[in-house]
């Protein structure tokens, strides 16, 4: 079975500093990649995807992420985090083989001015 | 709907009572989702339905925990003799599912229903 594993429980960064959420899963088989935001008291939103193509996908708000088939992995990334960025991050890969769509964990990101 | 509506939003029930947690997924999405979020703990898949397919009960914590979906729409998650461990948020998902030569897998969220068991 599927599974995402994302390293960084909790991250506080000032403002301005360059974010990167790390992201692993273990499928060999073709996925789809996810980042999902939660903002304080707010549902779960789309962040950015990837499902085929070039693997530096760029999402709203300024974040991207990189598909590295070779790690497995899909890191989140941003070059400038604003106080608004603070919020739970998800990463969540779908597979053919798991049939679902499996989530990770999840990043606490606090911003501090 | 424009989006996924769940119902209630809040729900406080007493230890051992039964509750219903019910989802309106987005018209024409063949994909529902069942997660639970508690706080440190993430996002916990429960259940999965895709059209006509037999769901994929394999997240479900344990035999006080069912759903149903309806008519491949409205889907119900029942919590039987509710414990305080239960107390969570439900969240339904859906997609418009993998079929097609464009699978469109991307999960849209509905705002939840906060469960309390006291």
């Amino acid at each position: 079975a599927q599974s995402v594993s994302q390293h960084n429980h909790h991250v506080i960064l000032s403002e301005a500093a360059s974010l990167e959420l790390g992201c692993n899963y273990s499928y060999g088989g073709t996925v789809n990649l996810f980042w999902y935001v939660q903002y304080p008291g707010q549902h779960l939103q789309l962040l950015l995807k990837y499902f085929s193509g070039d693997p530096l996908v760029k999402g709203i708000k300024g974040f991207e992420a990189e598909f590295i088939k070779s790690k497995f992995s899909f890191n989140l990334r941003k070059p400038s985090v604003q106080w608004s960025d603070t919020a739970e991050y998800f990463c969540a890969v779908y597979t053919g083989g798991g049939n679902k769509l499996t989530f990770g964990t999840g990043t606490q990101l606090k911003v501090e001015l | 709907g424009a989006g996924v509506s769940q119902s209630p939003s809040n729900k406080v029930t007493e230890k051992g009572k039964d509750v219903e947690l019910r989802c309106d997924p987005i018209s024409g999405h063949t994909a529902l989702y069942w997660y639970r979020q508690s706080l440190g703990q993430g996002l916990e898949f429960l259940i999965y339905f895709q059209g006509n397919s037999a769901p994929d009960k394999s997240g479900l914590p344990s035999d006080r925990f069912s759903a149903e979906r309806t008519g491949g729409s409205v889907s119900t998650l029942t919590i039987q003799r509710t414990q305080q461990e239960d107390s969570a948020v439900y969240l339904c998902a859906s997609s418009l599912g993998p079929q097609g030569r464009r699978p469109q897998t991307e999960a849209f969220f509905g705002q939840g229903t906060r469960l309390t068991v006291v």
